[in-house]
């Protein structure tokens, strides 16, 4: 099966440093997904990208699809950054429709 | 408001008791999904519909049912509930599965089967 996978796993940084969470995909994609998860479980979707790069705020999200690889950029980081980042890529070998995680990365930032 | 609601938010059940997780978005998407969630292994894709009366399996599809019969209503059906269901549930939907589309959760539903 193929898969999605990001790293770090885990990532502590003190506020104001430049965070960068990686995503590898093994499959051609039209696109991919950064969501957010925040502790206490809601998870929001941060971007959707299928070239280039994206910015909102003080979260940049690129992606080379030749590559295979897309990065989430957090500059000046806050303490309320600190949650999971997890990658989702559309996955149209099997069933059309299926969407497969990478495991996330969780982000601490401290004070 | 533009929204994904599940309910319930939090339920604890027993073995073998049948319980329906509901689902309901407002924003006339086509596409809904469910996904499990559980330590280590992240998020799983259980069941998705492309469009009313489409379903189709994802990656971890035993002991789940679904159906579509609105466009706006997408409920996980757990016919008989065992221990390794407890988890995390989220239900998603977005406008189409061109990939274009950013993706809309519900809040998820906790569940423990005991």
């Amino acid at each position: 099966k193929n898969e999605v996978e990001q790293s770090p796993q885990n990532l502590t940084a003190q506020e104001g440093e430049f965070i960068t969470i990686n995503c590898s995909y093994s499959v051609g994609i039209s696109a991919l997904h950064w969501l957010q998860q925040h502790p206490g479980g809601g998870i929001v979707s941060l971007f959707m990208l299928s070239s280039g790069k994206k910015k909102h705020g003080r979260l940049i999200a690129t992606i080379n699809i030749q590559e295979k690889h897309s990065s989430l950029h957090i500059t000046a980081s806050h303490p309320r950054d600190s949650a999971v980042y997890i990658c989702a890529v559309p996955y149209y070998g099997g069933s059309q429709g299926n969407l497969i995680f990478g495991k996330g990365t969780k982000l601490s930032v401290k004070p | 408001e533009a929204q994904v609601t599940q309910n319930p938010r939090y339920l604890i059940t027993v073995t073998g008791k049948k319980l329906t997780v509901t689902c309901s978005q407002n924003m006339n998407h086509e596409y809904m999904s469910w996904y499990r969630q559980d330590p280590g292994l992240g998020l799983r894709q259980i069941y998705y519909s492309m469009n009313v009366e489409v379903t189709d399996k994802g990656d971890v599809p035993e002991g789940y049912k679904v159906s579509r019969k609105e466009k706006r209503n997408f409920p996980l059906i757990l016919e008989s509930p065992s221990p390794n269901q407890t988890s995390l549930y989220f239900c998603a939907s977005t406008t189409d599965f061109s990939g274009a589309n950013v993706l809309t959760f519900g809040a998820g539903s906790r569940l423990t089967v005991l």
